[in-house]
């Protein structure tokens, strides 16, 4: 298996502007996590699916950010607009059931 | 508040000298306590799952304890490879699959 896949590896944008991140899972596994971190925050879920409905929302920092999985093997995060404290590695993992997570490469974003 | 701690924040071993990592925890109920390694410009890689206090499982140089309070990561021998920053998370009863994240440990062994 590939494991979990996203795309960019990187991305820099400009304050203002729509940033899209994406991600695979891993084929069969029925939990999609979104996590991001920073040096001074580590590691925070913002949201995750649960065959693809969200469970729960409650770590997204503000409505700028939206997530979407419109079928089990593709998610999207979106952040509208971007700001420069969004600057952080974007990662997501998946699992089957609720068990150990596997994590993708992550998507490191910079916005100036 | 659930809270997950990890000590030392970061550790520095020459090779071949065995120590150990610490995670407490204070959660409401224990589902299950996860360790992960993460090498920089990486994503965190899944080593254990501990369930149960006095469960114990290996792999490698690696040994991973738990107790009531508390797990431990136990580290023998260690080799340059070994350097990482080790984290533990902990699943709640309530939390539907959402893991709580400690800081995690930096690990430099050195040769």
């Amino acid at each position: 298996d590939a494991g979990v896949i996203q795309s960019p590896r990187h991305e820099v944008t400009e304050m203002g502007q729509e940033v899209t991140l994406r991600c695979k899972p891993i084929s069969g596994h029925d939990y999609l996590f979104w996590y991001r971190q920073t040096m001074m925050r580590g590691l925070e879920l913002l949201i995750y699916f649960n065959n693809n409905v969200p469970i729960d929302d409650s770590g997204m920092p503000e409505d700028r950010f939206s997530a979407k999985m419109p079928n089990a093997s593709f998610s999207t995060l979106k952040i509208q607009p971007s700001e420069p404290r969004d600057s952080a590695v974007y990662f997501c993992a998946s699992s089957l059931r609720r068990y150990e997570q596997y994590f993708g490469p992550g998507t490191r974003l910079t916005v100036t | 508040e659930d809270q997950v701690t990890q000590s030392p924040e970061a550790l520095r071993l020459q090779e071949g000298e065995s120590s150990s990592l610490n995670c407490s925890y204070t959660v409401s109920g224990l589902r299950g306590l996860f360790w992960y390694r993460q090498d920089p410009g990486k994503g965190p890689e899944f080593l254990f799952t501990l369930y149960s206090a006095g469960e114990e499982k290996e792999k490698e140089r690696l040994k991973a304890t738990l107790t009531k309070k508390e797990s431990f990561l136990h580290i023998t021998a260690p080799k340059p490879e070994d350097s990482a920053t080790y984290l533990c998370a902990v699943l709640i009863t309530d939390s539907w699959g959402k893991l709580q994240f400690g800081a995690g440990t930096q690990v430099v062994v050195t040769p």
